[in-house]
Order: C-alpha cells, then sequence, then structure tokens
C-alpha cells in the first residue's frame, strides 16, 4: 500500500495565525519530506527527515517549523505567514534518505494565506 | 542552468499516437532518475524509475542515456487518461534529495 496521507486537504488562515499541517505514512518509511508547490512549477524542497531527525532545511524561514514525533508522522507548524506562502504542501516518504529510493507522495495541502 | 530541463510543452496528440519527452541533466554525478505524472491539482503519482538499461512497463518505456546525460519516455497508443504533466526527476549531485524538472505538459485529444 503506497498511500501518504494528508490534513487538512485546504487551509485558509490570517497572517497572524498559527496552523499546522499532518502527513502520515504506515508504509515503515523512514525518510520524510516536504514540498513546497506553487501553480504551474514543479515542487520545491523544504525539509528532509531521516530516522525521525532532520537530515535537511533548505534554507526555509523560521516561519515554517517542521516536526517527527515518531516514524509514521510528519507535521508542518505555520506562525505568521505571508500571503505569497500560499501554495500546495506536498509531503512525500521513501523507504530511507538514498538516491534509489522512490518517493511516494501524498495528496497535499492547498493552503491560502489571507 | 538548470539540473534538469525538459521541454514544457504543450504536447497536444491524437489518442492512439505515440509520444516522446526528453529530459537532459547537467550534473553527471546524477545516479538516479525517475518520472512522476501530475494531474491538474493532485500530487505527483510515480510513473517509473528509469534504469540504465532501459525499462517497459506496458505502454510506457524509459531509457537514461548516461554519455550523452538524456532521459526519455515514450508512450504508445496514447489514451485520453494519459493527459497530465510529465515530471522528469533525478537525483542532484552530493544530495539526495530529488531535483524537478519543470514539466512537460501533455494532452490527447479525441
Amino acid at each position: 500500500d503506497t498511500e501518504v496521507t494528508q490534513t487538512p486537504k485546504h487551509l485558509v488562515m490570517g497572517m497572524t495565525n498559527k496552523k499546522s499541517l499532518k502527513c502520515e505514512q504506515h508504509m515503515g518509511h523512514r525518510a520524510m519530506y516536504w514540498y513546497k508547490q506553487k501553480a504551474k512549477k514543479p515542487p520545491e524542497l523544504m525539509f528532509v527527515y531521516s530516522y525521525e531527525k532532520l537530515s535537511i532545511n533548505e534554507s526555509v524561514p523560521s516561519r515554517f517549523s517542521p516536526e517527527c514525533p515518531n516514524s509514521s508522522l510528519l507535521n508542518l507548524h505555520l506562525h505568521a505567514l505571508q500571503p505569497e506562502d500560499s501554495a500546495l504542501y506536498l509531503c512525500a516518504s521513501s523507504r530511507e534518505d538514498r538516491p534509489y529510493n522512490e518517493q511516494f507522495f501524498g495528496p497535499g495541502t492547498r493552503l491560502t494565506v489571507l | 542552468r538548470k539540473e534538469v530541463e525538459q521541454d514544457p510543452g504543450p504536447f497536444n496528440v491524437p489518442e492512439g499516437a505515440t509520444v516522446a519527452f526528453n529530459c537532459t541533466y547537467s550534473n553527471s554525478a546524477s545516479q538516479s532518475f525517475f518520472w512522476y505524472r501530475q494531474d491538474c491539482r493532485k500530487e505527483p503519482k510515480l510513473l517509473m524509475s528509469v534504469y540504465s538499461s532501459g525499462n517497459e512497463d506496458g505502454r510506457f518505456t524509459a531509457q537514461l542515456n548516461r554519455a550523452s546525460q538524456y532521459i526519455s519516455l515514450l508512450i504508445r497508443d496514447s489514451k485520453l487518461s494519459d493527459s497530465a504533466t510529465y515530471l522528469c526527476v533525478g537525483t542532484s549531485g552530493s544530495a539526495r534529495q530529488l531535483t524537478f524538472g519543470s514539466g512537460t505538459q501533455l494532452t490527447v485529444l479525441p
């Protein structure tokens, strides 16, 4: 079962709000990823977790805060976002953080910041 | 220069046609390559991993040419449901994360 789930599907928030995006996989994968995708652009990597430890942060602003509570869950905490942060936020997982391991994406959370 | 480059299209082809996408990569140290498809407002879905020997899955054939640093995807007998954006993806040099091409849009017409 190659399924990654994400909640919520849609989120509208103001610039002063605090919200969280959630991602879950039950494939036993030990690497999980957050991507941001703007319309008509490819996904851009934000964070990589490997064995529940943050291994890559692609110079993401601190208003985005990732958390990996356990090997199946990945959260992205949002605070004081800007309208330009509106995008599709995709979670992905792979067996391990290795170049030949395929990544499987969740359906994404479509975020609108007002 | 982008690490992974694709012709953005759009490619508009009739049902039943054969269509080929090419993708070039600049980093000769790139190790693995994949093709993903992405429908409008949906997530990327893995279509195929690309192996040096080439691989085939039904109507889809992927090939990797390391000497020329390009990857190809061939779709035979196109179906309406093949309409999507096709993303060429490679691993960047020393890092392990995926590097996406900008995507090629395909529309299969009835």
